[in-house]
């Protein structure tokens, strides 16, 4: 069964101490691979879209990378503000049970000054 | 803002009751998905539309229903509420219904059941 294992579950950081989330998956076909960043209460807004191994994206302080059998959100010098839940979802094709939109379980940041 | 509208944002309502969730996609997508996130919960995918049309289905309840309009608006009924209904429900839209394309999310709406 296709499935995307986001760890750790939880990060706390202190302003300006940079770090890594992890996005590993285990998929039929890999279509493309997003980064959605989700604060409380609100909808998931979107970050990046990945598609082929190698490939990076950045905006801001954030940067997400692709391997052939993960991504990793790479949070350089982060602020109070980017706290948030940051959800990975990878896309195959069909439409299968999952829909062909598959998310992790995200990764809760917390960031303080 | 995402472009996706979705109303109404909360909604309070008894159990047995029947309500109804309207999503207006971002102009000239033609696909709607819906989607539920309970309290500590992931994205639980429910259902999608392509163009009108049924494109997949998830764990969607039968007490649940869905449906596409020409306009490409798109509306979710729940029907015979209990309280385990409560959660964020959130429409999205895309593009096309295939491979590759990005799916923008609406703000969601609040729902609790008492």
């Amino acid at each position: 069964e296709d499935q995307v294992t986001q760890s750790p579950e939880a990060l706390r950081l202190q302003e300006g101490e940079s770090s890594s989330l992890n996005c590993s998956y285990t998929v039929s076909g890999l279509r493309g691979l997003f980064w959605y960043r989700q604060d409380p209460g609100k909808g998931p807004e979107f970050l990046f879209t990945l598609y082929s191994a190698g490939e990076e994206k950045e905006k801001e302080r954030l940067k997400a990378t692709l391997t052939k059998k993960e991504s990793f959100l790479h949070i350089t010098a982060p602020k109070p503000e980017d706290s948030a839940t940051y959800l990975c979802a990878v896309q195959v094709p069909g439409g299968g049970s999952q829909g062909n939109l598959i998310f992790g379980k995200g990764t809760k940041l917390s960031v303080k000054p | 803002d995402s472009g996706v509208t979705q109303t109404p944002k909360h909604l309070i309502t008894a159990t047995g009751q029947r309500v109804t969730l309207r999503c207006s996609p971002r102009s000239g997508d033609l696909s709607v998905y819906w989607y539920q996130q309970s309290l500590d919960q992931g994205l639980q995918f429910l259902i999608q539309y392509y163009n009108g049309e049924e494109r997949a289905k998830g764990n969607i309840l039968e007490r649940f229903s869905a449906q596409q309009f020409p306009d490409l608006h798109s509306e979710l009924n729940l029907s015979s509420l209990e309280l385990g209904d409560s959660a964020l429900y959130f429409c999205a839209s895309s593009v096309l219904g295939a491979d590759g394309n990005t799916i923008y999310f609406g703000e969601g709406s609040w729902l609790t059941v008492v």
